[in-house]
């Protein structure tokens, strides 16, 4: 275990309605980054939180928002939910944003219907 | 825009045999690549990892081949056992992107007793 906890771990919500997923950093660490992975795909990069800033941002849209709290835990808020956000969302952690390794939780999956 | 290819999309091998998995990128940019072993309901683990200055790295029964003219990259699992049996993603990261990954699209294991 990583010691990134995740949660819920699983949600349904309906198609237009919004969505708040959580994540709790390892000890010490302060840069989370946020991934969305498809059913039998690769994750694929949402943003990075750097002491509380968003310091990078893949190819999703302005729906997909984020915080990152003075104790580094971290939020990613989607609103307007679409049928393709249905997908196992993945928090990483790791000491830096400079630092090499991520340490990843079990993930929230969502399921919009 | 796929900036990691991975194949094969799916691998069986006996147990005692080597898996082979390859990897290829475009970017030129990417320092840091490495393997994630990732099991059904959990996050992605961080299995191995490599840096372009070197050509190979070796952890117990895993190895990473690297390639930096061919833009390529690979990792071998001597002696696979069942227990191997998982989905392998490599990534990459390109030192001025923070902790930001670019992952493959996967590839799924099974190791046959």
């Amino acid at each position: 275990e990583t010691g990134v906890t995740q949660s819920p771990t699983h949600l349904i919500k309906t198609r237009g309605q919004q969505v708040t997923l959580r994540c709790s950093s390892q000890s010490g660490h302060n840069t989370v980054s946020w991934y969305q992975q498809a059913l039998g795909q690769g994750p694929q990069f949402i943003f990075q939180y750097y002491r509380e800033e968003e310091n990078g941002r893949g190819n999703f849209p302005p729906r997909f928002s984020g915080l990152q709290f003075p104790n580094y835990s971290s939020e990613l808020n989607v609103n307007a939910l679409e049928l393709d956000d249905s997908a196992l969302y993945l928090c990483a952690s790791s000491p830096g944003q400079e630092y090499n390794e991520q340490f990843f939780g079990p993930g929230t999956r969502l399921t919009v219907l | 825009q796929q900036q990691v290819k991975q194949s094969p999309q799916s691998l069986i091998v006996q147990k005692g045999g080597i898996s082979i998995i390859n990897c290829a990128y475009e970017n030129t940019a990417f320092d840091y690549f490495p393997w994630y072993q990732q099991f059904p309901g959990k996050g992605p683990a961080l299995l191995i990892a490599i840096r372009p200055d070197v050509s190979e790295k070796k952890e117990g029964r895993f190895t990473i081949s690297f390639n930096k003219s061919a833009k390529q990259f690979s990792l071998h699992i001597m002696d696979s056992q069942p227990g191997d049996s998982a989905t392998y993603f490599c990534a990459a990261r390109e030192e001025t992107s923070g902790s930001r990954l670019t992952f493959g699209e996967g590839t799924q294991l099974t190791v046959n007793p």
